[in-house]
């Protein structure tokens, strides 16, 4: 299995709602990423989790908040967004966190929120 | 100045040319270089890694880098329509940072 793999793809949420992205990647990992990419702009980053730990929240408003529930599955937990949240959600993984390790990246989640 | 420099085209080419995409970067101590490529509503997709200077070749893709000035380069020979995309530089540190992408057109 060599793909990290997202749900849902596609999500419409109101500005009270809560709600999850999900993330799965069974290549052994130990480094998974959340990236925000909005239209025609690069991925940015958001969190980084090395060994189940977060290691980097690159001052990500709290009304986004990241769980790493095991080696293999990262959440991306909703709450209270405003629509400028909107864009494309995008989860990665990689051997580790060291510098020469590429990233693989899942299909994402079009979130739109109204 | 952006940490990751990329002209955002869009770069026209016709099929079968060799379409050169270029990346400059600020952080000397970078020591990892990647091209992704990027179609319309999908996700990144790795095409190239790099790590020495000099060049790297995978098929009709060469990634070429140059430490000393700061520089990345990615050749596309014999380009096909299904090429046209948007190409990502990224390089990395502590962390993975994109450039901002360039588009590229091949034209039948």
């Amino acid at each position: 299995d060599t793909e990290v793999t997202q749900t849902p793809k596609h999500l419409v949420m109101g500005m009270t709602n809560k709600k999850s992205l999900k993330c799965e990647q069974h290549m052994g990992h130990r480094a998974m990423y959340w990236y925000k990419q909005k239209a025609k702009k690069p991925p940015e980053l958001m969190f980084v989790y090395s060994y189940e730990k977060l290691s980097i929240n690159e001052s990500v408003p709290s009304r986004f908040s990241p769980e790493c529930p095991n080696s293999s599955l990262l959440n991306l937990h909703l709450h209270a967004l405003q629509p400028e949240d909107s864009a494309l959600y995008l989860c990665a993984s990689s051997q580790q966190t060291g510098e020469n390790y590429g990233y693989t990246f899942g299909s994402g989640t079009r979130l739109t929120v109204v | 100045q952006k940490e990751v420099e990329q002209n955002s085209g869009p770069l026209s080419v016709p099929e079968g040319a060799i379409a050169s995409l270029n990346c400059t970067y600020s952080d000397r101590v970078s020591q990892s270089f990647f091209w992704y490529r990027q179609y319309s509503g999908k996700s990144p997709e790795l095409i190239m890694s790099i790590y020495s200077n000099g060049d790297k070749e995978d098929g009709r893709f060469t990634a070429q880098l140059n430490k000393a000035s700061q520089y990345v380069s990615l050749l596309i020979r014999d380009s096909q329509p299904s090429d046209s995309a948007t190409y990502l530089c990224a390089v990395r540190g502590n962390k993975l940072v994109f450039g901002a992408g360039t588009i590229l057109r091949v034209k039948s």
